[in-house]
């Protein structure tokens, strides 16, 4: 089945930097990578995805790049607000779309002010 | 729009104990999924619904765990008897095929086994 490792655990920045976080994927066969952020005591929200046909998408401050032939994705925040911290998590999922998500452990983002 | 609800939100049970937890998924949501996160660990998925029928239970962790839908709308996970270990936040996510992938998560609901 699919694994998905996401690095880093923990990361701090400071106010106004930008962040990466990056994950990895093993199934091959993986077509839909959704990025969610948990503020603590709340339910996940999808906050940007990307399908396996596109390389790059961006939404305002967030972006998502993907490498098919690496088997790997990654998040990118600019210009970081305090409202960005939270618990991010990278997933995956594999045929036709509507199955259940593999999740990264997810990245602890703390922004410094 | 409501969004995905789930009952109750913590619920703090005896080792051996019976608990029955509820998720109402977006109406017109034919997909309904479980997931749990146990305390620092990754959110793993342990079965997905279409309508009323079991389309992928590979993650439920053994027979303890009984997931059903009734009428492809709401749906409940009874763990019995619960163990030490069935502790954690459970989540119930919701998705309508064939519109986007996105999945829409609810609160979860907080298990605690004692």
């Amino acid at each position: 089945g699919e694994n998905v490792e996401q690095h880093p655990s923990t990361l701090s920045v400071q106010e106004g930097d930008s962040a990466v976080i990056k994950c990895t994927y093993s199934d091959s066969a993986s077509n839909y990578f959704p990025w969610y952020k948990q503020e603590l005591g709340k339910r996940p929200q999808l906050i940007i995805d990307i399908r396996s046909n596109v390389g790059e998408k961006k939404d305002q401050r967030i972006a998502v790049t993907l490498n098919k032939t690496a088997k790997h994705f990654s998040l990118h925040i600019t210009e970081t607000q305090p409202e960005d911290s939270a618990v991010y998590f990278c997933a995956a999922i594999a045929g036709g779309g509507a199955d259940g998500l593999t999740f990264g452990k997810g990245t602890h983002l703390i922004i410094q002010p | 729009e409501a969004g995905v609800t789930q009952f109750p939100s913590h619920s703090v049970i005896e080792k051996g104990q019976t608990v029955t937890l509820r998720c109402d998924p977006i109406s017109g949501h034919d997909n309904l999924y479980w997931y749990r996160r146990v305390m620092g660990k990754e959110i793993k998925f342990l079965l997905h619904f279409v309508k009323e029928s079991k389309q992928d239970e590979s993650g439920m962790p053994n027979n303890r765990f009984l997931a059903e839908r009734t009428g492809g709308t709401y749906s409940t996970l009874k763990v019995q008897p619960a163990e030490l270990e069935d502790s954690g936040v459970y989540f119930c996510a919701s998705s309508f095929s064939g519109v986007s992938y996105e999945q829409y998560f609810g609160p979860g609901t907080r298990l605690t086994v004692t």
